[in-house]
């Protein structure tokens, strides 16, 4: 699997975007770009993934630059629940099952 | 998406014990993925259990420390042998059923004492 690279902790304000940028500039052309996060204690939940494509769902938009080097996830409307780990993932899609290596992620504090 | 039952969902053990921790799916799924996080750490992958042959393990981790079972494509169990102190850690259990990539269990913290 290709290597992201993101920053390690954020800040936002409630009720403003969040823009989480990742770089995965070794990535390959059937890679996908998936996100997840993980609020205290639980397991990674699934936001949204891409080929190319921008994409978004009533989670989050998922920002894909034409080049895919790199991608920003945005949470348009930013709250409390929203605070916690986001990791940026490439690795191409094989149902049934590959394994993911998950990097360190970003601590995103949302903030009253 | 695939719902997975993971039990426990916490324990405390004693040094020197084993515990083992189950995951249940409700479809049939080719693998599942058994993962370790320590406090404050992200995510490391111990190993893939396939249905049917033996498990594929992580650099670091080895069989005779985690031995994973996979009796059929819906179940699987990781056992956590000779527990030390630095085994304290919360226990993932994952599938991928679809496009939408992973679904988690919601983890087993254990402890360690």
């Amino acid at each position: 699997d290709a290597k992201t690279t993101q920053p390690t902790s954020m800040d936002c304000a409630e009720g403003r975007a969040a823009n989480l940028p990742c770089n995965h500039s070794t990535i390959s052309g059937n890679e996908y770009v998936y996100w997840y996060r993980q609020i205290h204690s639980q397991g990674p939940q699934y936001i949204i993934h891409g080929l190319k494509n921008n994409e978004t769902n009533e989670m989050a938009s998922l920002i894909i630059t034409e080049d895919r080097k790199s991608s920003t996830l945005i949470l348009p409307h930013a709250t409390l629940r929203d605070t916690a780990v986001y990791y940026c993932i490439v690795r191409a899609f094989n149902t049934g099952g590959f394994k993911t290596i998950f990097g360190a992620g970003t601590r995103l504090f949302v903030k009253a | 998406s695939a719902v997975i039952s993971q039990k426990p969902s916490r324990d405390i053990c004693q040094r020197g014990t084993s515990l083992t921790i189950q995951c249940q799916v409700d479809s049939q799924v080719t693998m599942m993925f058994w993962y370790r996080q320590q406090p404050g750490q992200s995510l490391t992958l111990i190993a893939t259990a396939n249905q049917g042959s033996e498990a594929t393990y992580e650099s670091g981790f080895v069989i005779d420390k985690f031995p994973i079972s996979r009796p059929n494509l819906t179940f699987s169990t990781l056992t956590v042998s000779n527990m030390s102190p630095e085994d304290s850690s919360i226990y993932l259990c994952s599938v991928e059923v679809s496009v939408y990539g992973y679904t988690f269990g919601s983890g087993t913290r254990l402890t360690v004492v």
